[in-house]
């Protein structure tokens, strides 16, 4: 059974720092290109993240560039978003989401997400 | 950057079709995949590449694409397709890349 797990969320003042897991199950990791996908509360989905298999493939949403970082170990099975100055719109529920690596990118399978709330 | 376009709501009795689109330029060009997102729930993708169902998907679910719209059409809708549905596709520009949604559309069952 294919499973993700996000961990790491929780409450964190504006400007503070953040670093979020996803840890895989279920299929073959090292296969895979993985995407962060995020949903304030109440309202729609925003891609902020694609890395490849391999790592060597990385894209930010222009909303997170210069402040979020996504790395993979590939011997763990696990992805993670190192969050940096964060802002009150970051507010939301993360998902890490399987890539379905065919012609163009798009996401089969979720997580349940793991929620950050930036809040003083 | 690329915008996709939903009608944020529509509602449909059951047993009816229910016929869901996302505007955008030329989308046509483009391959438009479709997610569900049931309340409380992760989304699940239920059409890729303009018209293919993942497996246990089931065929009252099918996509189409042309012009500058894509369409989603539920047939024979039943109260457990009540949901929000969201477009997406990937975005290629000269200096960005990535992954746009539309808005979603909330589809209720009368």
């Amino acid at each position: 059974e294919v499973q993700l797990v996000e961990s790491g969320g929780g409450l964190v003042q504006p400007g503070g720092s953040l670093r979020l897991s996803c840890t895989a199950s279920g299929f073959t990791f090292t296969a895979y290109s993985i995407n962060w996908v995020r949903q304030s509360p109440g309202k729609g989905l925003e891609w902020i993240s694609y890395i490849s298999s391999s790592s060597t493939t990385i894209y930010y949403a222009d909303s997170v560039k210069g402040r979020f970082t996504v790395s993979r170990d590939n011997a763990k099975n696990s992805l993670y978003l190192q969050m940096n100055s964060l802002r009150s719109e970051d507010t939301a529920l993360y998902y890490c989401a399987r890539d379905r690596m065919g012609f163009t990118p798009t996401i089969d399978f979720w997580g349940q997400g793991t929620l950050v709330t930036v809040s003083s | 950057s690329y915008e996709l376009t939903q009608s944020p709501s529509m509602s449909v009795a059951p047993g009816q079709t229910a016929s869901i689109t996302c505007g955008g330029d030329n989308i046509e060009k483009k391959s438009v995949h479709w997610y569900q997102q049931r309340p409380g729930q992760a989304p699940v993708l239920v059409v890729y590449d303009d018209r293919d169902r993942p497996s246990g998907i089931p065929e009252r679910f099918s996509g189409s694409n042309s012009g500058n719209k894509a369409t989603l059409s539920i047939s024979r809708v039943e109260a457990g397709d009540e949901a929000d549905y969201y477009c997406q596709v990937w975005d290629i520009n000269d200096d960005h890349r990535g992954m746009v949604f539309g808005g979603g559309t909330k589809l209720t069952v009368l």
